[in-house]
C-alpha cells in the first residue's frame, strides 16, 4: 500500500511565526487531504487537494503530484492552531479509494 | 448544515459486553467509511460501504461488525470488546470514488472506553 510520511512529528511555536508541514507519499494519488484533529478528536477538513495550490486564510497548501509530496502553511500562527495535522491520501488502486493517513506533525502555538 | 452525526459521542462498556456505535449523515454520500483512531496514532481504517456493498479491510478483526440499513445510517458492532479496543471511533463518508468526488468528511468521534 502507500506509504505516507509527514514531517516534523513535533513543532512548537511562538504565536504570530509562519511554519511548513511536509507530507511525501509514496505513490500516485488522486485524493489528497489534510486534516486539524482538535483537541476533542474531531478531524477538521482543511483542504482537498490531489494537486496544485489552496489558499483558506491564514492556511495555504501546496500538493506537487508528479513529486509525491505536498506543503501545508500555516501563517501569524494562533494558540487556536494548536492540535495534530495529518495528511492523508487516497488511491484508485486501493479499494474504496480508502485514506491512508501519515504519522501527523503535533503543533503547539504558545502566547 | 449538512454533515455525519455520530453517537453518543463516548461510550462506557465492560470487558465482553457488545457495544454498537452509529453513525448517520445527512449527505446523501454513496461512500461511509469506519476508521479506529487510538492514542497518539493515526486514524486506522476498519471498513467501508459503497452504498450496500461492504468491504472489509483484510486486518479488521472478526470481532468488529458493521451494519448499513439505508444511506443515512452506518452501525459499528463489537462484539465482545476487549480492553485492546478501547479508541476513538470515527465515521467518514465521501460522495463517490472517483477523483473529484472522493473528498472524505468525518464526524466527531466516539470515544469507547473498556472497563
Amino acid at each position: 500500500g502507500i506509504q505516507v510520511e509527514q514531517s516534523p512529528p513535533d513543532l512548537i511555536l511562538q504565536e504570530g511565526a509562519n511554519s511548513t508541514l511536509r507530507c511525501n507519499f509514496s505513490d500516485s494519488v488522486n485524493n489528497l487531504q489534510w486534516f486539524h484533529q482538535n483537541p476533542w478528536g474531531q478531524l477538521i477538513n482543511l483542504f482537498y487537494i490531489p494537486s496544485g495550490t489552496k489558499q483558506n486564510g491564514r492556511l495555504s497548501a501546496t500538493t506537487v503530484a508528479t513529486e509525491r509530496y505536498s506543503l501545508l502553511y500555516i501563517s501569524s500562527s494562533q494558540t487556536t492552531d494548536s492540535g495534530v495535522y495529518f495528511c492523508a491520501v487516497g488511491s484508485d488502486k486501493a479499494a474504496g479509494n480508502k485514506l491512508t493517513f501519515g504519522g501527523g506533525t503535533r503543533v503547539l502555538v504558545k502566547p | 448544515d449538512a454533515m455525519v452525526i455520530q453517537n453518543p459521542r463516548y461510550q462506557v462498556t465492560q470487558f465482553g459486553k457488545p457495544v454498537t456505535l452509529s453513525c448517520s449523515q445527512t449527505l446523501n454520500h454513496n461512500v461511509m467509511y469506519w476508521y479506529q483512531q487510538k492514542s497518539s496514532q493515526a486514524p486506522k481504517l476498519l471498513f467501508h460501504y459503497y452504498d450496500k456493498d461492504f468491504n472489509n479491510e483484510a486486518d479488521t478483526p472478526d470481532n468488529f461488525q458493521s451494519r448499513r440499513p439505508n444511506t443515512s445510517f452506518c452501525f459499528l458492532d463489537i462484539r465482545s470488546p476487549g480492553l485492546g479496543d478501547a479508541a476513538m471511533y470515527l465515521c467518514a463518508t465521501s460522495r463517490d470514488w472517483a477523483g473529484g468526488l472522493n473528498e472524505q468528511f468525518f464526524g466527531p468521534g466516539t470515544r469507547l472506553t473498556v472497563l
